[in-house]
């Protein structure tokens, strides 16, 4: 089976602007979830998707918006981005609720 | 909710050495994964390991869930080892993770 993929894998984005990523679960798999990364934080939880539903949020404002459409591909969207915003994303797939396996990521750098 | 704590939070072996890390959770858990992360950033899953010991080639991880703790064990070291493990947590419902602060692991040759 294929792994989880991420698109794009590196970004470069100022101030204000937007960005969406996407991720694609392995094939079956049809919960999605997404962590932020970064030196300070570290790995922190952003939200789940299962089956075209959020199902779990973390503690991040609501310019980190997500979805998941019928075929279990997930974006994950940030308005009016903010300096703050510069980190690893990383999205994970889950069959049930047990193993997460996560993507290579997408690395955000905002300027 | 859950806290996930690991120690130490750095580590330097010899190349060959044995290692022990360690992570600490506040409450019950119904699922308990190690990771290594690559220096390209991406989570290499080790083990789920909610509960009992499992064993892949020089790795293996023991979780006394009664006790509320989990051990990754890493023998004969190698250089390919560096890097950071983490331990993440799940507690309730749904896939959410937590996880520790992570080991960041140096093996010298």
């Amino acid at each position: 089976k294929a792994g989880v993929t991420q698109t794009p894998r590196y970004l470069i984005k100022t101030r204000g602007q937007q960005v969406t990523l996407s991720c694609s679960p392995i094939s079956g798999h049809r919960s999605v979830s997404w962590y932020q990364q970064t030196p300070g934080q570290g790995l922190q939880f952003l939200f789940e998707y299962f089956s075209e539903t959020q199902r779990n949020k973390g503690n991040f404002p609501g310019r980190f918006s997500g979805r998941q459409f019928s075929n279990s591909r997930s974006e994950m969207n940030v308005s009016t981005l903010e300096l703050g915003d510069s980190a690893l994303y990383l999205c994970a797939s889950s069959g049930n609720w047990d193993t997460q396996y996560f993507g290579p990521g997408t690395r955000l750098t905002v300027l | 909710g859950i806290q996930v704590e690991q120690s130490p939070p750095d580590l330097i072996l010899q190349e060959g050495a044995n290692s022990t890390l360690r992570c600490n959770f506040s409450d019950s858990v119904n699922n308990l994964q190690w990771f290594h992360q690559n220096p390209w950033g991406q989570l290499i899953n080790l083990f789920y390991i909610p509960s009992g010991t499992k064993q892949n080639g020089r790795l293996s991880a023991t979780t006394v869930a009664t006790e509320r703790y989990s051990l990754l064990y890493i023998s004969s070291s190698q250089t390919t080892d560096s890097g950071v493990y983490f331990c993440a947590a799940l507690s309730g419902g749904y896939n959410k993770l937590i996880f520790g602060a992570g080991t960041r692991l140096a093996v010298h040759p």
